[in-house]
């Protein structure tokens, strides 16, 4: 299965909101509700940010929301912090117990 | 809390085996899904496949079937991911993560390092 696709940069300055997308096709993030998102910092472990599209862990700030329409999944990271900087990638259910990753998208925190 | 602990760094030649290591702790290790995702320099996120420690069924990405073995022992908690011949394209850092069937990892291990170089 191919990667979903994501821009491989956004940027944003403090304070300001940015939006993530993860376009796929029906067989994966148009067909499923399971969608994840990730922050992954250079060096560290990757750490789930939303998980069945919409859903947060706890101690993920609310700052971070998801969404899907169609076959694009969005992350949304509203009020930027410098923390926020990092590699973010999507990931999608793929049907016959295959799963799919984003290119990932590099967030810049100008 | 749910914590996977993996072996360290790796320095191989081509042609050569490995086996990397991921230990967990703090749930019902038989009970869950572990699974792997390699990250080559520079490059994304890739999963690699899944394994149900409990009774060992195992799940491959179509692009990593018969170019790794992913296996697991629940009697120590551990999965493995193993090589049977490196190529340099193997180099790359490989996490683990307690994989959810709603498609999430969660928590992931600190990575493996391998580094394959004649």
């Amino acid at each position: 299965q191919s990667a979903l696709t994501q821009p491989p940069s956004a940027s944003g300055s403090p304070g300001q909101s940015v939006t993530i997308s993860c376009t796929g096709t029906s067989s994966d993030v148009g067909g499923v509700n399971y969608v994840s998102w990730y922050q992954h910092h250079p060096g560290k472990a990757p750490k789930l940010m939303i998980y069945e599209v919409t859903k947060r862990p706890s101690g993920v700030p609310d700052r971070f929301s998801g969404s899907k329409s169609g076959n694009t999944a969005s992350l949304t990271v509203s009020g930027l912090q410098a923390e926020d900087e990092a590699d973010y990638y999507c990931s999608s259910y793929a049907g016959s117990n295959n799963v799919v990753f984003g290119g990932g998208t590099k967030l810049t925190v100008l | 809390e749910v914590q996977l602990v993996q072996s360290g760094a790796e320095v191989k030649k081509p042609g050569e085996s490995v086996k990397i290591s991921c230990k967990g702790s703090g749930y019902n290790f038989s009970g869950h899904w572990i699974g792997w995702v390699r990250q080559r320099p520079g490059r994304g996120l890739e999963w690699m496949g899944i394994i149900f420690p409990g009774d060992s069924d195992t799940r491959y990405s179509p692009s990593f079937q018969g170019q790794v073995t992913i296996s697991a022992d629940k009697s120590i908690n551990t999965a493995y991911l193993q090589w049977s011949s490196l190529k340099a394209s193997d180099t790359a850092m490989y996490f683990c993560a307690y994989y959810d069937s709603s498609n999430w990892f969660d928590p992931w291990g600190q990575g493996t390092l391998v580094t394959v170089s004649s």
